[in-house]
C-alpha cells in the first residue's frame, strides 16, 4: 500500500461550490503539506503543519484552508471554489528528525467549472 | 529570496543518448539541494539530493554535484532509457531546524525515443 494517499484522484466541480480534499499518510511522519502544481510553474505551497496543533499558510493560502485531524491526516479545502483554483494538488509528508526528504502522494487533479 | 531556475523544457533525447538538465539557485545561506522525478500521472519522487558543497548526489544512472562557486546542480546521466520519460525538479531547502520549505523550479520535461 502506498505511503501517502490521496483522495479523490480526480475532481471534477464548479464554480462556487465546496470541495475538501483529503490525505492520508502511514510514514508517522509529523510534517505534512499541501501543494499545488500548475503547468510551467513548477510547485507552490498552499499550507503546512509541522503536527496536530501548528497549522501555517504557505505562500500561496488566500482560497483555502486546512485541518489537521490527527497526525495522519491533513485535509484542503476550497471553500468557494473557482476557475483559477482548476490546478493539480500534492500532499506531501516530512520527518523533523530527517526533515530533509518530503515524499509526495499521487495527486488530486481538481477542475473548477 | 530564495529562487531556482532550470532549464526549460521540453527536452526529446533518443534512447542511449546523454543527458544534461541545468539547474542554477539563488540562496541567502547555505541550501540542500534536490532533484525530484514525476512519472506520468504519479507524485513527486526523491530521485537524488546533496546537502553541501562538492557533493555528489547519485540515484538511477543520474548524477548532480552541488556546485557552490557557480550555484548549480546540474543533473546528468550518461544514457537515458525511454523509461526515464519524466518532469524533473531541481529544488532547494534552506539548512537549519527552522527550515521547512521546498523550493521548486518550474520542471523540466524529458521525453526520450527508441
Amino acid at each position: 500500500d502506498a505511503d501517502v494517499t490521496q483522495t479523490p484522484r480526480n475532481r471534477i466541480t464548479k464554480t462556487g461550490k465546496r470541495i475538501m480534499l483529503e490525505c492520508s499518510q502511514t510514514k508517522g511522519h509529523d510534517r505534512m503539506y499541501w501543494y499545488r502544481q500548475d503547468p510551467g510553474l513548477g510547485l507552490r505551497l498552499i499550507y503546512y503543519s509541522f503536527d496536530v496543533k501548528d497549522i501555517n499558510k504557505g505562500e500561496i493560502s488566500d482560497g483555502y484552508s486546512v485541518s489537521r485531524q490527527a497526525q495522519a491526516k491533513f485535509s484542503l479545502s476550497l471553500e468557494s471554489a473557482i476557475p483559477n483554483q482548476t490546478a493539480l494538488y500534492f500532499c506531501a509528508t516530512s520527518d523533523t528528525l530527517y526533515q530533509e526528504t518530503q515524499y509526495f502522494g499521487p495527486g488530486t487533479r481538481l477542475l473548477v467549472l | 529570496g530564495d529562487s531556482v531556475t532550470q532549464m526549460e523544457g521540453p527536452v526529446t533525447l533518443s534512447e542511449e543518448a546523454f543527458l544534461t538538465i541545468n539547474c542554477t539557485y539563488t540562496a541567502t545561506g547555505y541550501p540542500s539541494l534536490f532533484w525530484y522525478v514525476q512519472y506520468p500521472g504519479e507524485g513527486l519522487q526523491l530521485l537524488l539530493k546533496a546537502t553541501k558543497a562538492d557533493d555528489k548526489g547519485s540515484n538511477k544512472g543520474f548524477e548532480a554535484t552541488y556546485r557552490k562557486e557557480t550555484t548549480s546542480f546540474h543533473l546528468e546521466k550518461g544514457s537515458v532509457q525511454v523509461s526515464d520519460s519524466a518532469v524533473y525538479f531541481c529544488a532547494l531547502k534552506l539548512s537549519g531546524a527552522g527550515s521547512y520549505q521546498l523550493t521548486f523550479g518550474k520542471g523540466t520535461k524529458l521525453s526520450v525515443i527508441p
